[in-house]
């Protein structure tokens, strides 16, 4: 367990729908990213929130928004699905929480999660 | 452009044999390096990063990496590859400052092990 809650783990639905994502970061982490891998483009970066804020937005499509919460967990919200939206789609979490020690410490090292697989019909 | 390019796609190696996976990265100047595993269902685990100092680095399972500047490589080695390391390999690199979460990704090696 990597300390980073994704949910759901899988989710099927239809073009034109909007589904929801949602992540919990690791205890003490401030930062939470979402990236997107597909057969077709691998794993891309989407967005990253800083304590709140968007920090940066990568390869995200405007039907896609994202935001973290107060209690930092995040929601990525997916609209007017369509059939390329299928993918795998992982929440990363960074930062330098107390205790904080070993391999997957520091504000640069990215912690995931395992997943939410999204299949679109 | 910055990119990250795993030359194998695929790799297949004897249980007990040793493992090299390449790296090959372009980038403006020396990123931060790293090493994810993804098992099948699974997130990707952390195998090990370079920051700064010694090239030769260690990583959890056995796993290590070298950086070569002068290649820009940053290539994965294992002496003895156990059936349980059978997984996408993915190489990334990340920048040292601003934003330094929003990694690069190669597009991955599968390494399958013969019993």
């Amino acid at each position: 367990d990597s300390g980073v809650t994704q949910t759901p783990k899988h989710l099927i639905t239809a073009t034109g729908q909007r589904v929801t994502l949602r992540c919990s970061p690791r205890s003490g982490d401030l930062s939470v990213y979402w990236y997107q891998q597909s057969l077709d483009q691998g794993l891309q970066f989407l967005i990253h929130y800083y304590n709140g804020e968007e920090r940066a937005k990568g390869n995200i499509l405007e039907r896609f928004s994202a935001q973290q919460f107060p209690d930092l967990h995040s929601e990525l919200n997916l609209s007017s699905l369509e059939l390329g939206d299928s993918a795998l789609y992982f929440c990363a979490s960074s930062g330098r929480g107390p205790g904080r020690l070993g391999l997957n410490s520091g504000a640069n090292v990215l912690t995931f999660g395992a997943g939410s697989r999204l299949t679109v019909l | 452009a910055q990119s990250v390019t795993q030359p194998d796609i695929h790799i297949t190696v004897s249980e007990g044999a040793s493992l090299e996976l390449r790296c090959n990265y372009s980038y403006g100047a020396t990123p931060y390096l790293f090493w994810y595993v993804q098992s099948p269902g699974q997130g990707l685990q952390l195998l090990l990063k370079y920051f700064s100092g010694d090239t030769l680095v260690q990583g959890i399972k056995g796993f290590e990496a070298e950086f070569k500047r002068s290649q820009s490589s940053f290539n994965l080695r294992k002496p003895s590859v156990h059936w349980s390391d059978a997984a996408e390999y993915f190489c990334a690199v990340g920048r040292r400052s601003g934003n330094t979460g929003k990694l690069i990704f190669g597009q991955g090696t599968t390494l399958q092990v013969k019993p």
